[in-house]
């Protein structure tokens, strides 16, 4: 099936841990995205990546850092974690950006104790 | 910077309602507005897509409009259904930075 697809669903670590999140789209988009989904349920981009170029960087912590090595995927690594990360991290994809319908994965739910 | 508002933040309404959920963004010089449904413990999936130059979109019992003018959005939901149950969230397409606002959700519950 075409998707986009995340792992781990769940993520549960302890402070201070370095823990990544992977990302895959096979629906031939360019453009890829991290959000971040507070326990509001309020979502907030993180990162952008067109073509495997950084286009988006919200004002987010150093320790976060995206990589990705083709337009396919976009992972997402995170270092030094701390209780404040604990939220749902979606990763989305569209054809382009700005203009184009945007499509999840299903969330990774990261549990920082 | 855009920002997107919906209201009310949650609904509740008997089976058999139509209703209205609602969608206001501060900025209209948007590219597309988006409408998404959330599950609980699920991503998002999306319901419509309306261009800037279109004025409404329709998909069975849904039908979203844009006014881009007066920076609102609506989504009708015809005889709801309990199966309706969930968070519904917009998404301005901007290419102001290059990415989507989303507004804060309206979460509707329909009773059978």
């Amino acid at each position: 099936d075409t998707a986009v697809s995340q792992t781990p669903k769940y993520l549960v670590t302890q402070m201070g841990n370095d823990k990544s999140i992977k990302c895959e789209q096979n629906l031939g988009h360019d453009t890829m995205y991290w959000y971040k989904q507070d326990s509001k349920k309020f979502l907030k981009i993180m990162f952008s990546y067109n073509n495997k170029e950084l286009i988006i960087n919200e004002t987010v912590p150093n320790r976060f850092s995206p990589k990705s090595p083709d337009k396919a995927h976009l992972n997402l690594h995170i270092n030094s974690l701390e209780l404040g990360d604990s939220a749902v991290y979606f990763c989305a994809s569209s054809q382009e950006t700005g203009w184009s319908p945007l499509h999840f994965g299903n969330g990774t739910r990261l549990t920082v104790t | 910077k855009q920002e997107v508002t919906q209201i009310p933040a949650a609904l509740s309404v008997p089976e058999g309602e139509n209703l209205v959920l609602n969608c206001s963004f501060t900025d209209s010089a948007i590219y597309n507005l988006q409408w998404f449904r959330q599950d609980p413990g699920k991503g998002l999936t999306s319901l419509l897509l309306i261009q800037s130059s279109q004025r409404e979109q329709t998909s069975g019992r849904l039908n979203a409009s844009l006014d881009k003018s007066s920076g609102r959005s609506t989504l009708y939901i015809a005889a709801s259904q309990p199966g309706d149950s969930a968070t519904y969230l917009c998404a301005v397409g901007t290419n102001t930075g290059n990415q989507f606002y989303f507004g804060t959700g309206t979460s509707l519950t329909v009773i059978p």
